[in-house]
């Protein structure tokens, strides 16, 4: 199993400002992936984040947007840039270790 | 693209009802999962179905992966106000470039009613 945690939980954010949300793991895993969910609805991958190699983005995603670090095993930021309020969502981080974990998610609201 | 084509949207039961929410897809799946998510937490997973016509139960929660491997059910037995919540299945790739990756239906917001 593993216990992941997010920061922030949740911000309000001025549109053309940029966020960075954070996502620990209380154990090693080498796959972390990102999604983004509106309220009640579906999950839609960002990317996938392999420590010690670029992040694998989705369609429809681009890496100026939405910028990833995984510095370590246990650890992975997802930055929102140049924010405007259709970026208003929930921001999940995921593991694979094996069985799928969440955590619990950053509600960004872009004003 | 793989699609997974999940029914109804929406479902308001009264405590002690059974329901069965549907994941379909024309695409085959190595495996099919289901979660479960509460308001301000991370989907939960409940399951994980990996042989076609499988059934495995969970309590009150009975999911059946079809025989060929495209299509799930979770069916609730007397349902009851702590099963609200919203339910996704996910399929697991079963081949090409898409190889391991989850696809999300679009989920099911599940309310019971005291």
């Amino acid at each position: 199993s593993a216990v992941i945690s997010q920061k922030p939980s949740r911000d309000i954010c001025q549109r053309g400002t940029s966020l960075t949300i954070q996502c620990q793991v209380d154990s090693q895993v080498t796959m972390m992936f990102w999604y983004r969910q509106q309220p009640g609805q579906s999950l839609t991958l960002i990317a996938t984040a392999n420590q010690g190699s670029e992040a694998t983005y989705e369609s429809g995603f681009v890496i100026d947007k939405f910028p990833i670090s995984r510095p370590n095993l246990t650890f992975s930021t997802l930055t929102v840039s140049n924010m405007s309020p259709e970026d208003s969502s929930i921001y999940l981080c995921s593991v694979e270790t094996p069985g799928r974990f969440f955590g619990p998610g950053t509600r960004l609201t872009v004003l | 693209t793989q699609l997974l084509e999940q029914s109804p949207q929406f479902l308001s039961i009264q405590e002690g009802e059974n329901l069965t929410v549907y994941c379909n897809s024309s695409s085959v799946f190595s495996s099919l999962q289901w979660y479960r998510q509460e308001p301000g937490e991370g989907p939960v997973l409940l399951v994980t179905v990996v042989t076609g016509g499988e059934v495995k139960k969970l309590k009150r929660l009975t999911f059946q992966f079809g025989d060929a491997r495209k299509d799930s059910s979770l069916h609730i037995t007397a349902a009851q106000p702590g099963d609200t919540g919203l339910y996704l299945c996910a399929g697991i790739n079963a081949g090409g470039t898409s190889y391991g990756k989850l696809t999300f239906g679009q989920g099911t917001i599940l309310t019971v009613h005291p």
